[in-house]
C-alpha cells in the first residue's frame, strides 16, 4: 500500500530535550515536507526536499533540522524543543516534475506533540 | 511569498443545502489551485486541484471549484451537502516555477442533520 508514514504519533517531552520524528514514504516521491498544523494558523511548512541532499527552508524552520540521507525518508529533528513547538506535525511527499508543484501531495497521519 | 485566503473559518450548513467555501491567492501569475479535506485525527486528503485547461474542476465526493483568474478565486462547492461533509478544508497553492506550498488557514464544515 503506497502510504506516508510517522512516528511516533503522539509524543509529550520537556524544554531542551532532544527528539526526532521520523517520516518515511514508500513511492518513490522526490519531493518531501514537513508542515505544522496551529488552530487558526492552517497548515505552515517548515521545511522541504526537492530530492536526496536537496533541503531548503519553508515559511518557519525556526527550531527545527532536517536531512534527506535516503530519497525514502525525511526525518525532523528537534534539538532543543520549546513550548511554542507544540503543535500536530504533518509529513507529506509528491512526485515532482519539472513543471513545477502540480502534483498531489500524500500526507502522513502526523505526529502530536506536547513540549512542556 | 504567495498569501491564501479563506474566507469563514466556520461555516454551517443544513443537510441537502449548497456548499461554498471560500478561497482566494494573492499571485498575479495564476498558480496550481489545491483543495483538501481533514477528517478529525486523519492526514489531508486531495479533493481536487486545478493546473491547466478548464476553469471547472470536478474532484471526489461531488465537490467541484472553478478557478476565476479576474477574480483570483478557487472557490469550492457541493449542490447538496450530506453529513459526512463534516471535516475542515483547505485551499492551497503552489507557483509554477516555486518549490513551496501554501495553504490557508482552513474552513470547518458543519452539516446540520
Amino acid at each position: 500500500e503506497a502510504q506516508v508514514t510517522q512516528n511516533p504519533r503522539y509524543l509529550i517531552t520537556v524544554t531542551g530535550k532532544k527528539l526526532t520524528v521520523t517520516c518515511s514514504q514508500n513511492m518513490n516521491h522526490e519531493y518531501m515536507s514537513w508542515y505544522r498544523q496551529d488552530p487558526g494558523l492552517g497548515l505552515r511548512q517548515i521545511y522541504y526536499s526537492m530530492n536526496v541532499e536537496v533541503t531548503d527552508k519553508g515559511d518557519v524552520p525556526e527550531g527545527y533540522k532536517v536531512s534527506r540521507k535516503e530519497k525514502r525518508n525525511f526525518p525532523l529533528i528537534l534539538e532543543s524543543p520549546s513550548p511554542n513547538q507544540t503543535s500536530l506535525y504533518f509529513c507529506a511527499s509528491s512526485p515532482r516534475t519539472s513543471g513545477g508543484l502540480y502534483n498531489e501531495q500524500f500526507f502522513g497521519p502526523g505526529t502530536r506533540l506536547t513540549v512542556l | 511569498a504567495q498569501s491564501v485566503t479563506q474566507l469563514g473559518s466556520h461555516v454551517s450548513v443544513s443537510e441537502g443545502a449548497l456548499v461554498l467555501l471560500r478561497c482566494n491567492y494573492s499571485s498575479s501569475v495564476p498558480p496550481y489551485l489545491f483543495w483538501y479535506v481533514q477528517y478529525p485525527n486523519q492526514g489531508l486528503q486531495l479533493l481536487l486541484k486545478y493546473t491547466t485547461g478548464a476553469t471547472l474542476v470536478k474532484g471526489i465526493n461531488g465537490f467541484e471549484a472553478e478557478f476565476k483568474k479576474s477574480e483570483t478565486s478557487f472557490h469550492l462547492t457541493k449542490p447538496s451537502a450530506h453529513m459526512s461533509d463534516a471535516a475542515e478544508y483547505f485551499c492551497a497553492v503552489s507557483e509554477r516555477a516555486g518549490n513551496q506550498f501554501y495553504f490557508g488557514t482552513g474552513t470547518s464544515l458543519t452539516v446540520i442533520p
